[in-house]
């Protein structure tokens, strides 16, 4: 069984580009999660799916951050414009609907220069 | 609101020795209690995971945590430490609702693993 899969795996921008970033989750997972990890901290909660809708996105920075999931399967996180701030790594994990099995991709690693 | 505190931010261990890992945790309500490991450029592996049931938790790789509520306590630990289990391991803590089921993680901060030789 193919796991949860990001693209890409590293992206070097310059503040004020835009940049997204993909995740594809495991197949048959309703819910989807997009995490941010800082160097040196645990991940912190973006915004969380179940199927197309956005349950909780309490912690997304919604005047630059944006994110979708059409169809319910694959996902895109969008930042627009990049800060120096948001240089960290982008992990995607996806669970079965009400389930506490959180699976996780390998994560995209930004750096704004 | 759940939070979670990682005693020591590096551990280090000779290989053969005892691993201890300290998790501690803060909720109003009975938790959902897991173990991540994080290994380079990777993204995070459940480790273990304690809902219901029985305190002393085994999970992968020989790790095993115990709950103790008293304490609010949730340490990992395995007995003799392999070079192969120097990663970065996080303890992570959700609540749990009745009808709409499990919700978000809050992790801790980690904790680096340094086995040597």
């Amino acid at each position: 069984e193919a796991g949860v899969v990001q693209s890409p795996r590293y992206k070097i921008i310059e503040k004020k580009q835009p940049v997204a970033f993909w995740c594809n989750p495991i197949s048959g997972h309703n819910t989807l999660y997009w995490y941010r990890q800082n160097l040196g901290q645990g991940p912190e909660l973006l915004i969380r799916y179940e199927n197309e809708e956005a349950v909780d996105d309490s912690q997304l920075p919604k005047d630059r951050f944006s994110a979708e999931r059409l169809k319910g399967v694959d996902s895109t996180l969008k930042i627009q414009p990049a800060e120096l701030g948001d240089s960290a790594v982008y992990l995607c994990a996806s669970s079965l609907a009400r389930s506490y099995e959180q699976y996780f991709g390998p994560g995209t690693r930004l750096t704004v220069t | 609101a759940q939070s979670v505190t990682q005693l020591g931010s590096h551990v280090s261990v000779s290989e053969g020795a005892l691993v201890l890992l300290r998790c501690n945790y803060s909720s109003s309500v009975p938790p959902y209690l897991f173990w991540y490991v994080q290994y380079p450029n990777q993204g995070l592996q459940l480790l273990l995971k304690y809902t219901t049931g029985a305190t002393l938790v085994k999970g992968i790789n020989g790790f095993e945590a115990e709950f103790k509520k008293s304490e609010t306590s949730f340490h990992l630990t395995k007995p003799s430490a392999h070079m192969s289990d120097a990663a970065e391991y996080f303890c992570a803590v959700s609540d749990r609702h009745a009808y709409t089921g499990f919700q978000k993680l809050v992790f801790g901060t980690g904790t680096r693993l340094l086995v040597s030789p």
